[in-house]
């Protein structure tokens, strides 16, 4: 069984390019949310995608996007980098927003970790 | 003020040693909390859910305080292999329009030496 894999897993930009990191999600799991992670730090909850759709969004620009597929895989956009979006990008699946109240472990991804130059 | 705090680090430990580690969350209405651990350069790892009740996992345990909005792991015994990054980390929950979003600390870092 398959964990969440994340491609590429390593990448190194310039300052104004924009990249797109990719996520399959654990065999079952249709939920995905990406994270930020920078040296030192926690990782920070970016997005989150159920049913194709952006459900919840942390304090990020516009800047980062992203897209869900119809068979659960994801993908983070980020246009015009900075040189502080230098960081470990984590995705993490869980299973859907079915039971109100609960709570589905998520399962993370090795991570992309992205320089800009 | 950050929603999660931890202890800063790094926490050097000789093998054998019992270590504690804290942390408090701002938000009341938070309800699930957990303790991952992150190796250097990989991704975090669940390593036990905290219940108001406490819990235990052989030589860990964690144990949440609602009302001081408070939380904390021990480790007995410690092993070379514990040497991590453990992560503090927070739910809202479904109900308080959380879903899945974890909150996370900034880690602290243990080193266990010989």
């Amino acid at each position: 069984d398959a964990g969440v894999t994340q491609s590429p897993t390593h990448l190194i930009k310039t300052r104004g390019q924009q990249v797109t990191l990719r996520c399959s999600p654990k065999s079952g799991h249709d939920t995905v949310s990406w994270y930020q992670q920078a040296l030192g730090q926690g990782p920070q909850f970016i997005f989150q995608y159920y049913e194709e759709e952006e459900r919840q969004r942390g304090n990020f620009p516009d800047r980062f996007s992203g897209h869900q597929f119809p068979n659960y895989s994801s993908e983070l956009n980020v246009n015009a980098l900075l040189l502080g979006d230098s960081a470990l990008y984590l995705c993490a699946s869980t299973s859907g927003l079915k039971a109100v109240g609960s709570y589905n472990e998520q399962f993370f991804g090795p991570g992309t970790r992205l320089t800009v130059l | 003020r950050k929603e999660v705090e931890q202890d800063p680090g790094p926490f050097n430990v000789p093998e054998g040693a019992t270590v504690a580690f804290n942390c408090t969350y701002s938000n009341s209405a938070s309800q699930s909390f957990f303790w991952y651990r992150q190796d250097c350069r990989k991704e975090p790892k669940l390593l036990m859910s905290v219940y108001s009740s406490g819990n235990e996992d052989g030589r860990f345990t964690a144990q949440l305080n609602r009302a001081s909005q408070y939380i904390s792991l021990l480790i007995r015994d410690s092993k070379l292999s514990d040497s991590a990054t453990y992560l503090c980390v927070v739910n809202k929950g479904v109900l308080t329009g959380g879903g899945n979003k974890l909150t996370f600390g900034t880690g602290t870092q243990l080193k266990v030496e010989l």
